[in-house]
């Protein structure tokens, strides 16, 4: 049962373009979602998080956006460049008796030049 | 400036063999974890522990072990090594339950 959702395998944009990355998820306990990007043979690279308590968090070209009601979260990139492509996770925690992270599976990302 | 190695990067063992996968971190961080990543799958949790002599079991904790003796140190150990523990092993850690994860590189492993 997969609580944490990335539906879109892969996404491809133009450099300078936004780039909309989407994340879905079932558990209502879950109160915060962080995602990471991730380089081939690197470990994931913390990039952005959110509570539940916000709907929106912005950092330089980094946008999360939570949409509650519909348990949806996402990361916007703009204006998207060529070093932003990577793989990105998104991961979510909160009471659900375990006290660590859910991961999707992850959204390969090709930013154009 | 470490923040979490793993050693080795790659092993290949054989069926029924056992081995050690390293993780250190110099942060002084109580949280740490280990994950496996299968191929175009997320990461799934496999232990994790919230301080020196305190772990617990994750999402898919058979066939693995684990120890927490000091703060820096959570090795995870595979005793009879199967086929379906081909995978990347990552290991991290964090300041706190609610504070971002720092990963190490990984390690790849194969099992034949």
């Amino acid at each position: 049962d997969q609580q944490v959702k990335q539906n879109s395998p892969s996404l491809s944009v133009q450099e300078g373009r936004i780039s909309i990355l989407n994340c879905d998820y079932t558990n209502s306990m879950f109160d915060y979602f962080l995602w990471y990007k991730k380089y081939p043979a690197e470990g994931p690279t913390f990039l952005i998080s959110i509570s539940s308590i916000k709907d929106k968090n912005e950092d330089g070209r980094f946008t999360v956006f939570l949409n509650k009601s519909a348990k949806h979260l996402s990361l916007h990139i703009v204006p998207s460049q060529p070093g932003d492509s990577a793989v990105y996770f998104c991961a979510a925690k909160g009471d659900t008796g375990r006290r660590a992270l859910t991961f999707g599976s992850g959204t390969r990302l090709q930013v154009q030049p | 400036n470490a923040g979490v190695t793993q050693t080795p990067k790659f092993r290949i063992l054989k069926i029924g063999q056992s081995m050690t996968l390293q993780c250190t971190q110099d942060m002084n961080h109580n949280y740490m974890y280990w994950y496996r990543q299968d191929p175009g799958m997320g990461l799934k949790l496999i232990y994790y522990s919230v301080g020196a002599g305190i772990t617990d079991k994750g999402e898919v904790p058979n066939g693995y072990n684990v120890s927490r003796s000091t703060t820096e140190d959570f090795p995870l150990r595979l005793e009879l090594a199967a086929p379906s523990q081909t995978s990347v092993y990552f290991c991290a850690s964090s300041v706190g339950v609610d504070q971002p994860q720092h990963f190490g590189d990984g390690t790849r492993l194969s099992i034949l």
